[in-house]
């Protein structure tokens, strides 16, 4: 079954102690991107990267990292979480080229940093 | 900067109404629209994909057009049903180097039983 996966699902941390949500997709694509949602905002892309050891800023990079070294996994790192980045975390991912196919979203991971 | 409108933010209708969800952009240089549906607190779930040479794709009472020129898309939902209501959103892929995927902010749907 096509998928993306994102663990944890859920996480209570406190400031400033580094944590990792992974993410891994199983369809060969080349394309994954990480976002944030919250109330009022919408969804907002915090990285991409359109391939192995390819990544780019989105619109919120600040406070994460990310990186690609196999095709099917894009974690996203906080070095030091802060209160401000308790939100909903989507992984998505997509074939690219010339058609790039649809976005396939994971389930999301809930991020609460006390 | 692209940017992608959504209204109205929510709607109510009856059961059994057509409905029509509006989704807006500014660039037309794009590669192609996404519709999602989104229930609270879960993921997103992918409806409907047009690339930019397409005018229109359906799936089962779903139905969604593109026109690139004026920079809109509508998502046309036949027989509302009470399991229709959530949250839609639309993105647009952009055609330039930078390969970004801009969302709208959604119309939250309620279909009244």
């Amino acid at each position: 079954e096509a998928q993306v996966t994102q663990n944890p699902r859920y996480l209570i941390t406190v400031t400033g102690k580094k944590l990792t949500v992974t993410c891994s997709q199983n369809m060969n694509h080349e394309y994954m991107s990480w976002y944030r949602q919250d109330p009022g905002l919408g969804l907002r892309q915090i990285y991409y990267s359109m391939n192995v050891e390819v990544t780019d800023k989105g619109d919120v990079p600040e406070g994460y990292k990310v990186s690609r070294k196999e095709k099917r996994n894009f974690p996203l790192i906080l070095e030091s979480p802060s209160p401000n980045q308790t939100s909903l975390y989507f992984c998505a991912s997509s074939s690219t080229g010339s058609n790039p196919g649809e976005l396939f979203f994971g389930e999301g991971s809930r991020l609460t940093v006390l | 900067k692209q940017e992608v409108t959504q209204i109205p933010a929510a709607l109510s209708v009856p059961e059994g109404e057509n409905l029509v969800l509006n989704c807006s952009f500014t660039d037309s240089a794009i590669y192609n629209l996404q519709w999602f549906r989104q229930d609270p607190g879960k993921g997103l779930t992918s409806l409907l994909l047009i690339q930019s040479s397409q005018r229109e794709q359906t799936s089962g009472r779903l139905n969604a057009s593109l026109d690139k020129s004026s920079g809109r898309s509508t998502l046309y939902i036949a027989a509302s049903q009470p399991g229709d209501s959530a949250t839609y959103l639309c993105a647009v892929r952009q055609w330039n180097r930078d390969d970004k995927i801009i969302f709208g902010k959604g119309t939250r749907l309620h279909i009244l039983p």
